[in-house]
């Protein structure tokens, strides 16, 4: 199975801050990767896929790239309603796997 | 708008049974490939399972292969889950999605449904 190791694992920020997650695959998956936001309580919320392009109603302050191995998320200007856990998701081959999951908190 | 509701969770005892159904609205189901995605208490994301438009197809982790049975009637417009010989590690909560083929796409709308194995 593909595996996705995301860095951070956890970071602190504040508002207003450049944010960036990294996922990395042991094998390539050419652009086949979603980025998805999760808060306590709720469902995984798509904000990225096929690597860099923006699920519609999701603002523009997020932007993924990438492609092979190396991804990577960036929310250009971090809002209070960003703090949440966000997972890597490949599809490129079963079984589908998810990265560990970021915690992006408060500073 | 796309809504989905899961349904079917509760407590069940190891080796026991359980059906999960996903009932879908506000959108053509028989368009989309599904899929099941868990999340134990305190845990990251586990995709389960996964089944084309027609149901002809399907894929499963190998944690639940063997055990859980995914399936679909379009006429109703609504996704199950059939998980058998329950363990501890399948205590989750379990959330249906909506899969575009080949595009990494994948949309959930509902809460969810918990499933707590437990004697």
């Amino acid at each position: 199975a593909i595996q996705l190791t995301q860095s951070p694992s956890s970071l602190s920020a504040s508002v207003g801050d450049r944010v960036t997650i990294t996922c990395r695959a042991s094998q390539g998956i050419g652009t086949d990767l979603g980025w998805y936001q999760q808060k306590p309580g709720q469902a995984p919320k798509l904000l990225i896929y096929a690597a860099s392009s923006l699920q519609s109603g999701v603002p523009s302050r997020f932007s993924g790239s990438g492609s092979g191995t190396a991804f990577s998320l960036t929310i250009s200007s971090l809002q209070p309603e960003d703090f949440a856990t966000y997972y890597c998701l490949q599809d490129y081959n079963y079984p589908w796997t998810f990265g560990q999951g970021t915690r992006v908190e408060l500073k | 708008e796309v809504q989905v509701l899961e349904s079917g969770g509760g407590v069940v005892q190891p080796g026991g049974s359980l059906r999960l159904s996903c009932a879908a609205s506000g959108f053509t189901f028989a368009s989309f490939d599904m899929s099941w995605v868990r999340q134990a208490p305190g845990n990251g994301l586990e995709w389960v399972s996964s089944i084309n438009t027609s149901g002809g197809g399907t894929h499963y982790a190998d944690s639940v292969k063997g055990r859980f049975t995914i399936s679909r009637d379009n006429s109703k417009s609504t996704l199950y889950l059939q998980m058998s010989s329950l363990r501890g590690d399948d205590t989750a909560t379990y959330f249906c999605a909506l899969d575009r083929a080949g595009s990494s796409w994948h949309l959930f709308r509902g809460q969810g449904a918990l499933v707590t194995v437990s004697s």
